[in-house]
């Protein structure tokens, strides 16, 4: 597609369930990012894949978050047992190469799904 | 790691003039400095960056200074509009591999006709 999509834009919750949070990169995009922003933050880096593979997973918080990328195209952020701390807007970014040539790693954003955990 | 530090968290400027936000890193090795402009509910947008090897790029009405031995990095924005309202956000990664930026706090520019 032209930019990079993501659904849910807007998630309610209830403490304790399960929430899945879906990204579509641009197209021919081989790396995949997953960012957390809460309300006055800048985004934190949690996760990012390179094609199929979770490449670095260093900012996942704990196991309750976990995200899987099938097919090297769609990914899916998943997080069990939610928590009121949990509430933030999830950030998917898309780059066409982790190679910086010609800006070819440059990041681009989707406009977020906003999850409240009640 | 990198740790990011952006000043001011708000500035208000009149219409028509100048806007700086500067931000320092911590991590000598970083080398790209992105800045992004997120509006009110809207994704953060890429609209300048500045890769170690230069110390000034500049874009029409923006441009963003690089001083790396004192590890600080400015935006600057000149004949300021309204439409210039909004968050910005300065980061800091590797240039090579994989962007695993590291945000400064945001700055909220409110530009006042």
């Amino acid at each position: 597609g032209a930019g990079v999509s993501q659904t849910p834009s807007n998630k309610v919750t209830e403490k304790g369930k399960y929430v899945e949070l879906r990204c579509d990169p641009i197209s021919g995009h081989t790396a995949l990012y997953w960012y957390r922003q809460s309300l006055g933050q800048g985004p934190e880096f949690l996760i990012y894949f390179q094609g199929t593979g979770a490449a670095d997973d260093s900012g996942l918080p704990n196991d309750r978050f976990f995200a899987v990328r099938p097919e090297g195209s769609v990914s899916t952020l998943k997080i069990q047992r939610t928590e009121r701390g949990d509430s933030a807007v999830y950030l998917c970014a898309s780059s066409l190469t982790l190679r910086s040539g010609s800006g070819a790693n440059v990041l681009t954003f989707g406009a977020g799904s906003r999850l409240t955990v009640l | 790691g990198e740790n990011v530090e952006q000043h001011p968290s708000t500035l208000s400027v009149q219409e028509g003039d100048s806007a700086v936000i500067k931000c320092t890193y911590s991590d000598s090795a970083s080398n790209y400095f992105p800045w992004y402009k997120q509006e009110l509910g809207k994704r953060p947008q890429l609209i300048i960056d500045i890769r170690s090897n230069v110390g000034e790029k500049k874009d029409q009405r923006i441009a963003v200074t690089l001083n790396k031995t004192a590890k600080h990095f400015s935006l600057h924005i000149t004949e300021t509009q309204p439409e210039d309202s909004a968050v910005y956000f300065c980061a800091a990664s590797m240039t090579q591999g994989a962007q695993k930026l590291v945000f400064g706090q945001g700055t909220r520019l409110t530009i006042n006709p």
